[in-house]
């Protein structure tokens, strides 16, 4: 069974960093392309970050230059190390796994963890 | 960037009604749509992709269709447990996007 586990989320000043991490089990994270996506309160959901199986990582406009996605293959588990925050990163991260639709070539979400809850305020 | 649009933003169905929601994008995204259901404290839930190829485990109930910028989701005859919020998304293209959501809600 695929599941996914987000933890690492809480209250942090504007300016500081978090990192979150997401465990998963009944696949290999190595394997897969995975991402981030966010929902802040009372939102929609806005795609973060993405690792493809190769390694190449690629990040929405609005966190460049500040988050950081990497994985950790002996631990299967992928991280969101996130550095320099802002108000408007308070939301609920999800992890989610990409997955290859063999008809079209692209990939969609297929599962998503329970999501963990980043709030940035003073 | 692809914007995504739905509509209606919400949706008042009465249990056994049919619900009829849309997606609209803005360049074509080919048949790479997502259809997500999320209830309140949830994570989303995958119901269909490829624009109309219901997820495992999804009931026969859950349609999808379209293709190109326009798409739909048909709940045939709705369930108590079918009110939540639906969310279309394209994969055709990174950066993925979302649609801001419909809310079906109990009329």
């Amino acid at each position: 069974e695929v599941q996914l586990v987000e933890t690492g989320g809480g209250l942090i000043q504007p300016g500081g960093s978090l990192r979150l991490s997401c465990a998963a089990s009944g696949f290999t994270v190595s394997s897969n392309y995975m991402s981030w996506v966010r929902q802040a309160p009372g939102k929609g959901l806005e795609w973060v970050s993405v690792i493809y199986s190769g390694g190449s990582t690629y990040y929405a406009d609005s966190v460049k230059g500040r988050f950081t996605i990497s994985r950790d293959n002996s631990k299967n588990t992928l991280y969101l190390q996130m550095n320099s925050l802002r108000a408007e990163d308070t939301a609920v991260y999800y992890c989610a796994r990409a997955y290859y639709d063999i008809l079209t070539g692209a990939y969609y979400f297929d599962y998503w963890g329970q999501g963990t809850l980043v709030t940035v305020s003073s | 960037e692809i914007v995504m649009t739905q509509s209606p933003a919400t949706l008042s169905v009465s249990p056994g009604e049919r619900a009829t929601l849309s997606c609209r994008a803005s360049q074509s995204v080919s048949s790479n749509l997502a259809w997500y259901q999320q209830k309140p404290g949830q994570a989303p839930r995958l119901l269909i992709y490829g624009a109309s190829t219901r997820a495992t485990g999804i009931p026969a109930r859950f349609s999808g269709s379209g293709s190109g910028t326009e798409f739909t989701l048909t709940i045939s005859s709705l369930q108590s447990e079918d009110f939540a919020v639906y969310y279309c998304q394209q994969y055709n293209n990174w950066p993925q996007t979302f649609g801001q959501g419909t809310r079906l809600e109990i009329k």
